[in-house]
């Protein structure tokens, strides 16, 4: 399978604790998005990155949530001192360069469920 | 606020029926509207995308149909199968934004009776 591959696919935690995920994103892609949904909604944009840089950043992003891309390859969101307002699916997704195209369509992984009690 | 509004918020069909779901969005500032597909447990995945240009789109039995005037698409699913029950997001995107940072509406839950 060479699709986005999330890690872990669930979590849960107790309300203070501290969270970390992983996302690898399809090998060539080096565009990659965190975005999180909330049952029933759509998801919500929180941050991209283009290789290692990460340009965009959602205010949606507390200073309690902090991601990184360290060699441009996977990426990790942390969520520190957690709240149950975090109870979400946390998904990622990455994409080609628009390059000559218009779009690069977004590919999603299965996401990270997270459970704060 | 919600720049992208999607309704119904469900939807039931008989098998071979037309499903028709419709989004408007406020902010003229968009240049691709895309639909996504997500069945339970998965994430969303894109079924088909339409820029502001063009005012229909067709792939296989999926339709997007775009009124610029009136800050309007909808997705129409033909030949209605118990295979489409899922849920279906629209969304777009800022124009002049060279990455996919989209705004989602809320959401659809289809059922497809057989």
């Amino acid at each position: 399978d060479t699709g986005v591959s999330q890690d872990p696919r669930h979590k849960i935690t107790k309300r203070g604790q501290n969270v970390t995920f992983r996302c690898d994103p399809i090998s060539e892609h080096n565009r990659l998005y965190w975005y999180r949904q909330t049952l029933g909604q759509g998801p919500e944009f929180l941050t991209y990155f283009q290789n290692e840089a990460q340009l965009e950043k959602s205010r949606l992003l507390s200073d309690r949530f902090s991601a990184e891309r360290p060699k441009g390859s996977f990426s990790t969101l942390e969520i520190q001192r957690t709240e149950q307002g975090d109870s979400a699916m946390y998904l990622c997704a990455s994409s080609l360069p628009v390059g000559g195209g218009y779009n690069s369509p977004l590919h999603f992984g299965n996401g990270t469920r997270l459970t704060v009690t | 606020q919600q720049q992208v509004k999607q309704s119904p918020q469900s939807l039931i069909v008989q098998k071979g029926g037309i499903s028709i779901i419709n989004c408007a969005y406020e902010n003229t500032a968009f240049d691709y509207f895309p639909w996504y597909q997500q069945f339970p447990g998965k994430g969303p995945a894109l079924l088909i995308a339409i820029r502001p240009d063009v005012s229909e789109k067709k792939e296989g039995r999926f339709t997007i149909s775009f009124n610029k005037s009136a800050k309007q698409f909808s997705l129409h699913i033909m030949d209605s199968q118990p295979g489409d029950s899922a849920t279906y997001f629209c969304a777009a995107k800022r124009v002049n934004t060279g990455f996919q940072k989209l705004v989602f509406g809320t959401g659809t839950r289809l059922l497809v009776s057989p």
